[in-house]
């Protein structure tokens, strides 16, 4: 399709267990966003890749959430011993290339994939 | 870094009347203003934006007006149709000197009664 595409749409893991969430940005672009969702909040900002190159990652929560991009597409964000607090929707967007004052800076969201860590 | 706030929470309003959502952002280098429309199940789609150099813009029942000085920009709904029904988030970020990743408010959910 020509939207972001993310998997699986829902997730459910037991306290502990690894996961690992799928994010196949839009064909050319080379920004990529992920974002974490908590119910009923808005998206709080995770890390950001331009191509392969992981640009900024401060929002990430703990040394137990990773994310990478090692061919400049598809992106995973992988969370390690997953906790309660882990439970939200992950949301993951692109953009067009970043060029200076030329970047339109709309990002285009995924559906997100829903974590719920029992 | 940036903070924004979003209010009201809740706005109800009768269809066919407008609505106003208001925000206000703390980094004055914050140069780029979306607005994101959210649906049960769906991600944000941005539904209107606006860049420091404007105050204002319109797109058909959709407007945003932006005041640099005192930090704040709102969305403005006029003749509000069922299909607003949604929540809405507004987000700041300074666009051109690196990424472009978006600070959000936290939202405020539109419901249009009949």
């Amino acid at each position: 399709g020509a939207g972001v595409s993310q998997s699986p749409r829902y997730k459910v893991a037991k306290r502990g267990q690894d996961v690992a969430l799928r994010c196949d940005p839009i064909s050319g672009h080379v920004s990529l966003f992920w974002y974490q969702q908590a119910l009923g909040q808005g998206p709080e900002f995770l890390t950001y890749f331009q191509n392969e190159a992981q640009l900024d990652k401060s929002g990430l929560p703990s040394d137990r959430f990773f994310a990478e991009r090692p061919e400049g597409s598809v992106s995973t964000l992988k969370i390690q011993r997953t906790q309660q607090e882990d439970s939200a929707v992950y949301l993951c967007a692109s953009s067009l290339p970043h060029s200076g004052r030329a970047s339109t800076g709309e990002l285009f969201f995924g559906e997100g994939s829903r974590l719920t860590v029992l | 870094g940036e903070n924004v706030e979003q209010h009201p929470s809740t706005l109800s309003v009768q269809e066919g009347d407008s609505a106003v959502i208001k925000c206000t952002y703390s980094d004055s280098a914050s140069n780029y203003f979306p607005w994101y429309k959210q649906e049960l199940g769906k991600g944000p789609q941005l539904i209107i934006d606006i860049r420091s150099n404007v105050g204002e813009k319109k797109d058909q029942r959709i407007a945003v007006t932006l005041n640099k000085t005192a930090k704040h920009f709102s969305l403005h709904i006029t003749e509000t149709q069922p299909e607003d029904s949604a929540v809405y988030f507004c987000a700041a970020a300074y666009s051109g000197g690196g990424a472009d990743g978006l600070t959000f408010g936290k939202g405020t959910h539109l419901i249009i009664q009949p």
